[in-house]
C-alpha cells in the first residue's frame, strides 16, 4: 500500500521556467511533510518541509504548497537552473515519536540548458 | 558530504549468502535509520535505532537484522539471501530521536547485487 505517490517519474523544463513537482497521500494522520533532492551516487537531502498546520513554505527559489483537503503537496522551483537536474522524493513523517519517513517514488526532474 | 559514511560502496554476492553493511553517522548524532531502495522504487523505512535501541520497525525481513553499537555505529546483517534484496541500502542519522524537525542526512549507500 502506498502511501505517497508521486506519480510523474519524470519531468523536463527550460532553464528559467517553473518545475512543478506533484505528490499525493493518503494517510490523512500524517501532519509533517519535507522533500529530498537525491543526485546520482549520493544519498538524498533534505530540501524543504512543512507542517500540516500551514499551507505553504519558502526557502530560496523552493516553495512547497500543501492542500490538506486534497491530500495533495506539490514542490516549486522558480526559476530552474541545470544544477537541479535530480530525483525529487517527497516523503511524510509517519510518527510522532519516531523518525520513521514514508517516500514517494521519486521524480526525475531534468533542467535543460 | 552529508558526514555520514557507508561501507562498502559495493557488494556482490551470492543467494544463500550473509552480508554486512556499516554505517558512522555524524559527529554527535543518536539516531541511525536504515533505508531500502529497491529499483524504481522509493526509499523503504527499515529500522531506527537511537543511542543503542532500537526506536522503530519498519517492513524489515526476519532474515534482516541491525544493531548500533556504543560509538554509534550501526550494521544491518542481511542473511539467506535472494535475488529480490538487491537494493541500494541507506543509512542515515540525525541528532535526537526523530521528530518532525530532526533532520536525517543520508549517506551514499550500499549498492547490493545478489547474483
Amino acid at each position: 500500500d502506498q502511501q505517497v505517490k508521486q506519480n510523474s517519474p519524470s519531468l523536463s523544463v527550460q532553464e528559467g521556467r517553473i518545475s512543478i513537482l506533484n505528490c499525493d497521500y493518503t494517510n490523512s494522520m500524517f501532519d509533517y511533510f519535507l522533500w529530498y533532492k537525491k543526485y546520482p551516487a549520493e544519498g538524498p537531502t533534505f530540501l524543504i518541509s512543512i507542517s500540516s498546520i500551514k499551507d505553504k513554505n519558502e526557502d530560496g527559489r523552493f516553495t512547497v504548497f500543501l492542500n490538506k483537503s486534497a491530500k495533495h503537496l506539490s514542490l516549486h522551483i522558480v526559476p530552474s537552473q541545470p544544477g537541479d537536474s535530480a530525483v525529487y522524493f517527497c516523503a511524510a513523517h509517519g510518527s510522532s515519536n519516531t523518525g520513521k519517513l514514508i517516500f514517494g517514488q521519486g521524480t526525475t526532474l531534468q533542467v535543460k540548458p | 558530504d552529508s558526514g555520514v559514511t557507508q561501507t562498502p560502496k559495493h557488494l556482490i554476492t551470492a543467494t544463500g549468502q550473509r552480508v554486512t553493511l556499516r554505517c558512522s553517522p555524524r559527529s554527535g548524532d543518536l539516531s541511525v535509520y536504515w533505508y531500502q531502495q529497491s529499483l524504481d522504487q522509493g526509499l523503504q523505512f527499515l529500522i531506527q535505532y537511537y543511542n543503542g535501541e532500537e526506536r522503530a520497525k519498519g517492513n524489515i525481513l526476519e532474515r534482516f537484522s541491525a544493531q548500533q553499537f556504543p560509538d554509534l555505529h550501526s550494521e544491518l546483517n542481511l542473511s539467506s539471501l535472494e535475488l529480490g534484496d538487491s537494493a541500494l541500502y541507506f543509512c542515515a542519522s540525525s541528532i535526537g530521536t526523530g521528530s518532525v524537525t530532526d533532520t536525517q542526512y543520508f549517506g551514499p549507500g550500499t549498492r547490493l547485487t545478489v547474483l
